[in-house]
């Protein structure tokens, strides 16, 4: 299975700040990963699909890169509404992971 | 807009089965163009995906759990399942139902990929 490994696991900053997620993968994946955004006592929301295609809806301010082993989530200009746990998740196979999940906190 | 609804027992015994059923609408789970998922969550831990649906009945599991789970769907009533044997403490989670897109693999032909639309999810514990 391809295990996937996102840092920090926990971020802390203020609003304006740019934030970055990383999220590394075992083996390529190409660029065949989703970004979600989950909020507390609620289900995942998915922000961004193929590494860098985001999903109508969420704002401009996010932003995926990346593709191979290692992608990012950039969130620029940090909004109070920002504030949850962001997954990530490949589907280069039909054996599908998620990371373990970075919290975003403002400070 | 779709919605999923997912429904069940809130508290099985240990060595039990969970059967869970998530009640599509707003599409209809023939619709070719999505795979139907399972996703689990333990409290205060990481997302796991459990299995994903076709409504002809191809379907993919976790190898972790792929011994204790099935998966089926009910056209008439729009709707698809889960069955989880052999309970322990270790399946209490959120469970989550979901609608995923899919993708082409030659030579594997059509396989699921991320998850566009959740259910709001329920609370399952495995206690005696």
């Amino acid at each position: 299975d391809i295990q996937m490994t996102q840092s920090p696991s926990t971020l802390s900053a203020s609003v304006g700040d740019r934030v970055t997620i990383t999220c590394r993968a075992s083996q390529s994946i190409s660029t065949w990963l989703a970004w979600y955004q989950q909020k507390p006592g609620k289900a995942p929301n998915l922000l961004i699909h193929k590494a860098s295609s985001l999903e109508s809806a969420v704002p401009s301010r996010f932003r995926g890169s990346g593709s191979g082993t290692e992608f990012t989530l950039t969130i620029s200009n940090l909004q109070p509404d920002d504030v949850g746990t962001y997954f990530c998740q490949h589907y280069n196979t039909y054996s599908l992971t998620f990371g373990g999940g970075t919290k975003v906190e403002i400070k | 807009q779709v919605q999923l609804r997912e429904s069940g027992p809130g508290l099985v015994k240990p060595s039990e089965t969970l059967s869970l059923t998530c009640t599509v609408s707003g599409d209809s789970i023939t619709n070719y163009d999505y795979y139907w998922g399972w996703i689990r969550q333990p409290p205060g831990k990481g997302l796991e995906w459990i299995g994903s649906l076709f409504y002809t009945g191809s379907s993919y599991y976790n190898p972790s759990l792929r011994s204790r789970v099935s998966m089926s769907v009910d056209t008439s009533k729009n709707q698809f399942s889960l069955t989880l044997t052999s309970l322990t403490a270790a399946d209490t989670a959120v469970y989550f139902c979901a609608r995923q897109i899919f993708r082409m693999i030659p030579g594997r032909g059509v396989v699921p990929t991320y998850f566009d639309s959740w259910g709001q999810g329920t609370l399952f514990s495995v206690s005696s």
